[in-house]
């Protein structure tokens, strides 16, 4: 079954620190993959998309990500965090059998360490 | 500013009681979905409409069911509430076409307690 697998369900870093979350999807390329941000008591936004124009892919708020074919991943990082990028990650990819759908991973909570 | 709302924020609803949850989008997006949100479990699809009318069920469709008379709007049912259906309820649209590049645009959630 298609799949979008995120690594730790919890990530702490220091402020200032590298943030790395981590993601990989089912071995079919997708054409499409999302990373979604919620931040506290608030729904998800768009964070950055995949569209296979180019592999490195710039998002808002300093965030980017990396998609590697190899091996089927698709991380999101920021060189340095922020305070504010306490929040819910979500990645995401278009079903196969049925484009409007979209199928999430489970998430990872990100927490800045003062 | 692309706007999806929901009619609350916050509910407390008794076993056994019908609940009634409201979405509008204002983008004239034919797409519009309901998800529940538990923790460690991600977003999990309930039911999805992609047209007046037109519905379509998702991966947890027990339990619930779904209205869609006009397009802004998406309503999710819960027939007979039940303790196991507290939740974080998120409503979400997109448009048609483009084969599955669109991005869904969320509301703030409805975070629904059953005593």
């Amino acid at each position: 079954a298609q799949s979008v697998t995120q690594l730790g369900s919890h990530v702490s870093v220091s402020e200032g620190a590298l943030v790395l979350l981590r993601c990989n999807y089912s071995s079919s390329v997708p054409p499409y993959l999302f990373w979604y941000v919620q931040y506290p008591n608030q729904g998800l936004q768009l964070l950055l998309k995949y569209t296979s124009a180019a592999t490195l892919v710039k998002g808002i708020n300093g965030f980017e990500a990396e998609f590697k074919k190899s091996e089927t991943s698709f991380h999101l990082t920021k060189p340095s965090a922020h305070m504010s990028d306490a929040a819910e990650y979500f990645c995401a990819s278009p079903l196969y059998s049925s484009a409007s759908k979209i199928i999430f991973g489970s998430g990872t909570r990100l927490s800045i360490r003062p | 500013d692309v706007k999806v709302t929901q009619s609350s924020r916050y509910l407390v609803k008794r076993t056994g009681e019908k609940v009634f949850l409201e979405c509008v989008q204002d983008m004239d997006h034919e797409n519009m979905f309901w998800y529940r949100q538990d923790p460690g479990l991600g977003l999990r699809l309930i039911y999805f409409s992609y047209d007046v009318k037109m519905k379509e069920k998702g991966d947890i469709p027990e339990g619930y069911s779904v209205s869609r008379e006009k397009k802004e709007r998406f309503s999710l049912i819960l027939e007979s509430a039940s303790t196991n259906q507290t939740s974080m309820y998120l409503c979400a649209s997109s448009p048609h076409g483009s084969g599955g590049a669109n991005e869904q645009f969320f509301g703030p959630g409805t975070r629904l307690t059953v005593l």
